[in-house]
């Protein structure tokens, strides 16, 4: 149980361009989805909270505009980078939480390169 | 001051060993504790969650010391698969703002 999916797991586009990013919780209910990246040898950052059917919170930093997330069912979330640039390049990673509970589970990733 | 502390290691042991990891988190609203594991290029992965009074999973056990805000996890008899890098998580009861990643402990476990 508690699987989550990311798609794509890699993709590499021009500078200019947006990319989709779909997270889904396979076999349960999500309230919470997080959205985090993470640079080479860096941690985890947390970008910003995605609640099912509310607006996104961002943490500081984080520009709205340009990483657009929806949230429209209790088993998806997307983000979209906009305008990808090179240094949009990174490894982004989604977590959904089961509604009631605070563990995360880890969609397997999806790495960006913007060339 | 970052709000989830940890030695980013590295940790080298022998298989077989006992090792310790440490964790500080600076924020006191903080209810809810997790270990995760990841492997390199990899997402993380839960190990546990950390209770108040103490859990153990196998060759893990975690603790928690909410007077001393630290969170601990102590893996006995080391195995080459416990090598990777282990996150401590800190979570608060009031949204988002309270969710803080550690920037990871590496172990690895020599032969």
């Amino acid at each position: 149980g508690a699987v989550v999916s990311q798609h794509p797991s890699r993709v590499i586009c021009k500078s200019g361009t947006s990319v989709k990013i779909e997270c889904r919780s396979l076999d349960f209910q999500a309230t919470t989805m997080f959205w985090y990246r993470q640079f080479p040898k860096q941690s985890l950052m947390l970008m910003a909270t995605s609640n099912e059917g509310s607006k996104a919170t961002y943490e500081q930093g984080v520009e709205k505009d340009k990483f657009l997330i929806n949230h429209a069912s209790l088993t998806l979330s997307t983000l979209t980078v906009t305008s990808a640039h090179p240094e949009d390049s990174s490894f982004y990673i989604c977590s959904a939480t089961p509604s009631g509970t605070y563990e995360q589970y880890f969609g397997p990733g999806t790495r960006l390169t913007v060339t | 001051r970052k709000e989830v502390e940890q030695d980013p290691g590295p940790f080298n042991v022998p298989e077989g060993a006992t090792v310790a990891f440490n964790c500080t988190y600076s924020n006191s609203a903080s209810q809810s504790f997790f270990w995760y594991r990841q492997d390199c290029r990899k997402e993380p992965k839960l190990l546990m969650s950390v209770y108040s009074s103490g859990n153990e999973d196998g060759r893990f056990t975690a603790q928690l010391n909410r007077a001393s805000q630290y969170i601990s996890l102590l893996i006995r008899d080391s195995k080459l698969s416990d090598s990777a890098t282990y996150l401590c998580v800190a979570w608060g009861q009031t949204g988002a703002n309270n969710l803080f990643f550690g920037t990871g402990t590496r172990l690895t476990v020599i032969p």
